[in-house]
């Protein structure tokens, strides 16, 4: 069975350190993909980022970077010098060819300035 | 611009009460989801519909039923509100065939039984 954890419910640090949230995957499936999704207060989901299972490539957007390992099956997301507007919540999700979505709990970022 | 769209942002609801939350795309896709999110146990999918009137129930589909007779919208209906159905629920939908793509949600309704 599908099944994503995120060991961290919530996170606090202070402005302009560096964080990651961490998140970890189980699966059956060969082709599988990843994502990350940001919940500003406002509620609204946003997508960050999506990786599927044959390119571990890391990736870097800005202040933001994730790190896909297989080995370990993990997909951890980084933010460095964290802002205030970095505040929300995080869901770190998979998909397999079903058509279905598979997410975590959520890790609860605050950063306080 | 792509866009999900929930008929309510905030809703209060009495037990016992029938209720409709509606979500509207308007991206032509085929496949929409109704999920439930409550603190601590993250998002958790209610029922999906691949087609119209076509639908496969989730993880927690007790409670619920669901609607899609258009393509653009999938109502998701609670016979008898209860106290325990207090929550955010939140509509997305993809295009068929595409778990490779990321799902676009709705602003999510906030719903309250009394």
């Amino acid at each position: 069975a599908q099944k994503v954890t995120q060991a961290q419910t919530e996170i606090s640090v202070v402005e302009k350190e560096d964080v990651t949230l961490d998140c970890v995957y189980e699966t059956r499936d060969t082709t599988y993909y990843l994502f990350w999704y940001k919940q500003p207060p406002s509620g609204e989901l946003v997508f960050l980022i999506r990786r599927n299972s044959f390119d571990e490539q890391n990736e870097i957007s800005g202040r933001y970077s994730w790190n896909f390992q297989k080995s370990t099956s993990s997909f951890n997301f980084t933010i460095t010098a964290s802002q205030v507007v970095d505040s929300a919540v995080y869901f770190c999700a998979l998909s397999d060819t079903g058509n279905q979505f598979y997410f975590g709990t959520g890790t609860s970022l605050t950063v306080i300035p | 611009d792509v866009k999900v769209t929930q008929s309510s942002r905030y809703l209060v609801k009495r037990t016992g009460e029938k209720v409709f939350l509606e979500c509207v795309q308007d991206m032509d896709h085929e496949n929409m989801f109704w999920y439930r999110q409550d603190p601590g146990l993250g998002l958790r999918l209610i029922y999906f519909s691949y087609d119209v009137k076509m639908k496969e129930k989730g993880d927690i589909p007790e409670g619920y039923s669901v609607s899609r007779e258009k393509k653009e919208r999938f109502s998701l209906i609670l016979e008898s509100a209860s106290t325990n159905q207090t929550s955010m629920y939140l509509c997305a939908s993809i295009p068929a065939g595409q778990s490779y793509n990321e799902q676009f949600f709705g602003p999510g309704t906030r719903l309250t039984v009394l």
